[in-house]
């Protein structure tokens, strides 16, 4: 069974830049098959697709926030990163790593989550 | 890009039926997945491929694509059904491919 679990600072300034690492177990990022991604979710909104990376560092991102979004694969550490820079107030959200399926394209395993608030 | 347009609230007293519907432009002719979020917790995938269950979710959730619309059906409502069901497709024609229905909140009376 393949788990996901989010880590990396709770708290961010604004303006700053927004990392979090996702640390893969039960299975390798390296074996292929599936496209590894973030989504977030403001406060009791829905959800919002940031993008996706697949172990070959192949990326796909959200065009509303291409501009500042990067995300990384570690295949030694079987880990992905992402990075949000010049955050804001509106970037408050829960942020999940997840597995995106690559026949269907869903997203069958999540990390529990993390939420990060921007606030000076 | 491609919209997913969701009712944002579902009522049904215990052990009757609820059905959710996701509507798009010719849905039908993309893949659609369910999740199912409960206060606090992530998304759980309970159908993905129109109609196919993961392991472990029980019989009395099923799905249907046609058309404009998919259904997210759930049978012999329980108590512990009540969440935030989501909808989700991957439209490869879309610089934003994948895209989520806006949610429907069930509440069991």
């Amino acid at each position: 069974q393949v788990q996901l679990q989010e880590s990396g600072p709770g708290l961010v300034k604004p303006s700053q830049t927004l990392s979090l690492t996702c640390t893969v177990s039960g299975g390798s990022i390296s074996s292929g098959g599936y496209y590894w991604s973030w989504i977030r979710q403001h406060p009791g909104k829905g959800l919002e697709w940031i993008g996706y990376i697949y172990y070959s560092g192949s990326t796909y991102y959200n065009p509303s926030l291409k501009s500042r979004v990067t995300i990384s694969v570690d295949t030694s550490k079987n880990q992905f990163s992402l990075k949000l820079s010049s955050v804001t107030a509106a970037d408050t959200a829960v942020y999940y790593c997840a597995s995106l399926s690559g026949s269907y394209y869903y997203l069958d395993y999540w990390g529990q989550g993390t939420l990060v608030t921007v606030s000076s | 890009s491609y919209v997913l347009t969701q009712p944002p609230s579902v009522s049904v007293a215990p052990g009757q039926t609820a059905r959710i519907t996701c509507g798009g432009n010719n849905i039908g002719s993309k893949s659609v997945h369910w999740y199912q979020q409960k206060p606090g917790q992530a998304p759980v995938l309970v159908v993905y491929d129109d109609s196919d269950r993961p392991s472990g979710i029980p019989e009395r959730f099923s799905g249907s694509n046609s058309g404009n619309t998919a259904t997210l059906t759930i049978s012999r409502v329980e108590a512990g059904d009540e969440a935030d069901y989501y909808c989700q497709v991957w439209d490869s024609s879309s610089d934003s491919p994948v895209v989520f229905g806006g949610g429907t909140k069930l509440t069991v009376l």
